[in-house]
Protein backbone atom coordinates (compact mmCIF):
# COMPACT_ATOMS: atom_id res chain seq x y z
CA UNK A 1 0.00 0.00 0.00
CA UNK A 2 1.41 3.28 -0.80
CA UNK A 3 2.06 5.81 2.18
CA UNK A 4 3.23 8.69 3.19
CA UNK A 5 4.69 8.87 6.70
CA UNK A 6 4.94 12.55 8.96
CA UNK A 7 5.82 12.89 12.51
CA UNK A 8 2.81 14.30 14.22
CA UNK A 9 3.98 17.08 16.34
CA UNK A 10 3.20 19.25 17.67
CA UNK A 11 6.68 20.63 16.55
CA UNK A 12 7.47 23.97 18.78
CA UNK A 13 9.42 26.67 17.55
CA UNK A 14 10.07 30.19 18.57
CA UNK A 15 9.35 33.25 16.22
CA UNK A 16 12.25 33.60 14.09
CA UNK A 17 13.38 30.37 13.98
CA UNK A 18 13.31 28.02 11.39
CA UNK A 19 10.91 25.32 11.12
CA UNK A 20 12.02 22.17 9.65
CA UNK A 21 8.64 19.65 8.34
CA UNK A 22 9.53 16.12 7.15
CA UNK A 23 8.15 13.42 5.04
CA UNK A 24 8.97 9.76 3.53
CA UNK A 25 7.14 8.19 1.13
CA UNK A 26 6.96 4.79 0.16
CA UNK A 27 5.84 4.32 -3.48
CA UNK A 28 9.42 4.36 -5.49
CA UNK A 29 7.31 5.34 -9.09
CA UNK A 30 5.81 8.82 -7.13
CA UNK A 31 6.80 11.78 -9.57
CA UNK A 32 5.41 15.00 -7.82
CA UNK A 33 5.75 16.07 -4.21
CA UNK A 34 3.34 18.83 -2.59
CA UNK A 35 3.14 20.50 0.83
CA UNK A 36 -0.12 21.75 1.90
CA UNK A 37 -0.99 24.02 5.06
CA UNK A 38 -4.52 23.50 6.74
CA UNK A 39 -5.38 25.86 9.63
CA UNK A 40 -7.62 24.51 11.83
CA UNK A 41 -11.02 23.86 10.44
CA UNK A 42 -10.45 25.01 7.00
CA UNK A 43 -9.13 23.12 3.66
CA UNK A 44 -6.03 22.39 3.19
CA UNK A 45 -3.91 25.34 0.85
CA UNK A 46 -1.25 24.52 -1.41
CA UNK A 47 2.18 26.24 -0.82
CA UNK A 48 5.06 24.20 -2.70
CA UNK A 49 5.41 21.84 -5.18
CA UNK A 50 8.47 19.81 -5.98
CA UNK A 51 8.86 17.38 -9.08
CA UNK A 52 13.00 16.92 -9.00
CA UNK A 53 15.55 16.34 -6.84
CA UNK A 54 17.16 19.08 -4.81
CA UNK A 55 15.76 22.30 -3.57
CA UNK A 56 12.69 24.97 -4.66
CA UNK A 57 12.69 28.59 -2.85
CA UNK A 58 9.32 30.35 -2.45
CA UNK A 59 9.83 33.12 -0.19
CA UNK A 60 10.23 31.81 3.38
CA UNK A 61 9.70 28.71 2.23
CA UNK A 62 12.29 25.67 0.53
CA UNK A 63 10.99 22.39 -0.21
CA UNK A 64 13.73 19.66 -0.92
CA UNK A 65 13.57 16.53 -2.87
CA UNK A 66 15.60 13.32 -2.29
CA UNK A 67 14.25 10.51 -4.45
CA UNK A 68 16.99 7.95 -3.90
CA UNK A 69 16.25 8.21 0.17
CA UNK A 70 12.18 9.14 -1.00
CA UNK A 71 12.68 11.57 1.65
CA UNK A 72 10.67 15.22 1.08
CA UNK A 73 11.06 18.47 3.91
CA UNK A 74 9.93 21.51 4.05
CA UNK A 75 11.74 24.64 5.69
CA UNK A 76 10.01 27.40 6.82
CA UNK A 77 12.61 30.57 7.83
CA UNK A 78 12.19 33.14 10.11
CA UNK A 79 8.93 31.42 11.53
CA UNK A 80 5.73 33.48 12.06
CA UNK A 81 2.52 32.64 14.54
CA UNK A 82 0.63 33.23 11.34
CA UNK A 83 2.44 29.79 10.25
CA UNK A 84 0.78 27.93 13.28
CA UNK A 85 -1.23 25.13 11.18
CA UNK A 86 -0.81 21.53 10.15
CA UNK A 87 1.31 21.04 7.29
CA UNK A 88 0.35 17.92 4.93
CA UNK A 89 2.86 16.22 2.13
CA UNK A 90 1.59 14.46 -0.46
CA UNK A 91 2.73 12.55 -3.01
CA UNK A 92 1.59 11.80 -6.90
CA UNK A 93 2.31 8.27 -8.44
CA UNK A 94 3.54 7.88 -11.77
CA UNK A 95 0.41 6.40 -13.21
CA UNK A 96 -2.16 7.97 -10.80
CA UNK A 97 -3.78 11.35 -10.76
CA UNK A 98 -4.71 10.72 -6.79
CA UNK A 99 -2.67 12.45 -3.91
CA UNK A 100 -1.69 10.33 -0.91
CA UNK A 101 -1.28 12.46 1.79
CA UNK A 102 0.02 11.98 5.21
CA UNK A 103 -1.55 12.58 8.26
CA UNK A 104 0.11 16.09 8.92
CA UNK A 105 2.23 17.65 11.19
CA UNK A 106 1.22 20.57 13.62
CA UNK A 107 3.61 23.08 13.80
CA UNK A 108 3.41 25.74 16.83
CA UNK A 109 4.86 29.13 16.10
CA UNK A 110 5.35 30.80 19.74
CA UNK A 111 6.06 34.82 20.15
CA UNK B 1 -13.53 35.25 -6.27
CA UNK B 2 -12.50 32.63 -8.72
CA UNK B 3 -11.85 29.51 -6.15
CA UNK B 4 -12.99 26.09 -6.07
CA UNK B 5 -16.62 26.37 -4.07
CA UNK B 6 -18.49 24.06 -2.60
CA UNK B 7 -22.16 24.00 -1.13
CA UNK B 8 -23.33 23.48 1.47
CA UNK B 9 -20.74 24.56 4.02
CA UNK B 10 -21.80 22.13 6.77
CA UNK B 11 -24.73 19.76 6.87
CA UNK B 12 -26.13 17.88 9.56
CA UNK B 13 -28.57 14.53 8.76
CA UNK B 14 -29.81 11.59 10.29
CA UNK B 15 -28.68 8.34 9.99
CA UNK B 16 -30.56 6.66 6.94
CA UNK B 17 -30.89 9.76 5.08
CA UNK B 18 -29.47 10.94 1.78
CA UNK B 19 -27.73 13.68 1.13
CA UNK B 20 -25.88 15.46 -2.01
CA UNK B 21 -22.88 17.96 -2.52
CA UNK B 22 -22.21 19.91 -4.90
CA UNK B 23 -18.48 21.15 -6.27
CA UNK B 24 -18.08 23.85 -8.97
CA UNK B 25 -14.27 23.82 -9.99
CA UNK B 26 -12.03 26.69 -11.16
CA UNK B 27 -13.36 27.66 -14.36
CA UNK B 28 -10.79 26.81 -16.77
CA UNK B 29 -9.66 23.23 -15.06
CA UNK B 30 -10.75 20.28 -16.42
CA UNK B 31 -10.17 18.19 -13.61
CA UNK B 32 -11.80 17.55 -10.34
CA UNK B 33 -11.08 15.62 -7.65
CA UNK B 34 -13.44 13.96 -4.55
CA UNK B 35 -11.30 13.73 -1.05
CA UNK B 36 -13.09 12.67 2.36
CA UNK B 37 -10.80 13.93 5.57
CA UNK B 38 -11.54 13.03 9.10
CA UNK B 39 -9.96 14.28 12.36
CA UNK B 40 -6.35 13.54 13.00
CA UNK B 41 -5.96 12.08 9.27
CA UNK B 42 -4.68 13.74 5.76
CA UNK B 43 -7.47 14.13 2.96
CA UNK B 44 -8.24 10.57 1.30
CA UNK B 45 -9.13 10.26 -2.75
CA UNK B 46 -12.73 9.24 -3.40
CA UNK B 47 -12.65 9.66 -7.14
CA UNK B 48 -11.23 11.72 -9.86
CA UNK B 49 -13.25 13.14 -13.07
CA UNK B 50 -11.59 14.33 -16.22
CA UNK B 51 -13.82 16.67 -18.24
CA UNK B 52 -17.48 14.18 -17.45
CA UNK B 53 -15.93 11.16 -17.62
CA UNK B 54 -15.34 9.50 -14.37
CA UNK B 55 -11.72 7.75 -14.78
CA UNK B 56 -10.70 7.00 -11.03
CA UNK B 57 -13.03 5.51 -8.23
CA UNK B 58 -11.29 4.71 -4.52
CA UNK B 59 -11.85 1.12 -3.06
CA UNK B 60 -13.08 4.20 -0.01
CA UNK B 61 -16.27 4.75 -2.41
CA UNK B 62 -19.08 2.06 -1.46
CA UNK B 63 -21.77 1.20 -3.25
CA UNK B 64 -23.79 3.81 -1.05
CA UNK B 65 -21.55 6.50 -2.57
CA UNK B 66 -21.93 8.28 -6.20
CA UNK B 67 -20.43 11.15 -7.95
CA UNK B 68 -21.46 12.92 -11.55
CA UNK B 69 -20.07 15.79 -13.57
CA UNK B 70 -22.75 15.69 -16.13
CA UNK B 71 -21.46 18.86 -18.08
CA UNK B 72 -17.87 18.71 -17.17
CA UNK B 73 -18.66 21.48 -15.17
CA UNK B 74 -19.92 21.22 -11.84
CA UNK B 75 -19.80 18.14 -9.62
CA UNK B 76 -21.91 16.39 -7.48
CA UNK B 77 -21.49 13.96 -4.58
CA UNK B 78 -24.22 11.78 -3.31
CA UNK B 79 -24.01 9.76 -0.17
CA UNK B 80 -27.58 7.43 0.38
CA UNK B 81 -28.17 5.76 3.39
CA UNK B 82 -25.91 7.95 5.33
CA UNK B 83 -24.43 6.28 8.56
CA UNK B 84 -22.41 7.48 11.34
CA UNK B 85 -18.97 6.60 9.95
CA UNK B 86 -19.96 9.15 7.02
CA UNK B 87 -19.34 12.00 9.47
CA UNK B 88 -16.17 13.71 7.92
CA UNK B 89 -15.06 16.62 5.64
CA UNK B 90 -15.97 16.40 1.84
CA UNK B 91 -13.30 18.20 -0.21
CA UNK B 92 -13.31 19.04 -3.33
CA UNK B 93 -10.22 19.92 -5.22
CA UNK B 94 -9.67 21.03 -9.17
CA UNK B 95 -6.74 21.01 -11.61
CA UNK B 96 -5.55 22.44 -14.99
CA UNK B 97 -2.93 19.56 -15.05
CA UNK B 98 -2.62 15.85 -12.87
CA UNK B 99 -0.34 17.87 -10.95
CA UNK B 100 -1.04 20.98 -8.56
CA UNK B 101 -4.71 20.26 -7.00
CA UNK B 102 -6.56 23.30 -5.28
CA UNK B 103 -8.94 22.47 -2.87
CA UNK B 104 -12.28 24.08 -2.28
CA UNK B 105 -13.31 25.24 1.63
CA UNK B 106 -14.99 21.74 2.23
CA UNK B 107 -18.42 20.66 3.02
CA UNK B 108 -18.52 19.40 6.83
CA UNK B 109 -20.88 16.12 7.23
CA UNK B 110 -22.65 15.07 10.43
CA UNK B 111 -24.73 12.44 11.12
CA UNK B 112 -26.57 11.80 13.95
Amino acid sequence: QKEVEQNSGPLSVPEGAIASLNCTYSDRGSQSFFWYRQYSGKSPELIMSIYSNGDKEDGRFTAQLNKASQYVSLLIRDSQPSDSATYLCAARGQAGTALIFGKGTTLSVSS
Amino acid sequence: DTGVSQDPRHKITKRGQNVTFRCDPISEHNRLYWYRQTLGQGPEFLTYFQNEAQLEKSRLLSDRFSAERPKGSFSTLEIQRTEQGDSAMYLCASSLHPAEQYFGPGTRLTVT
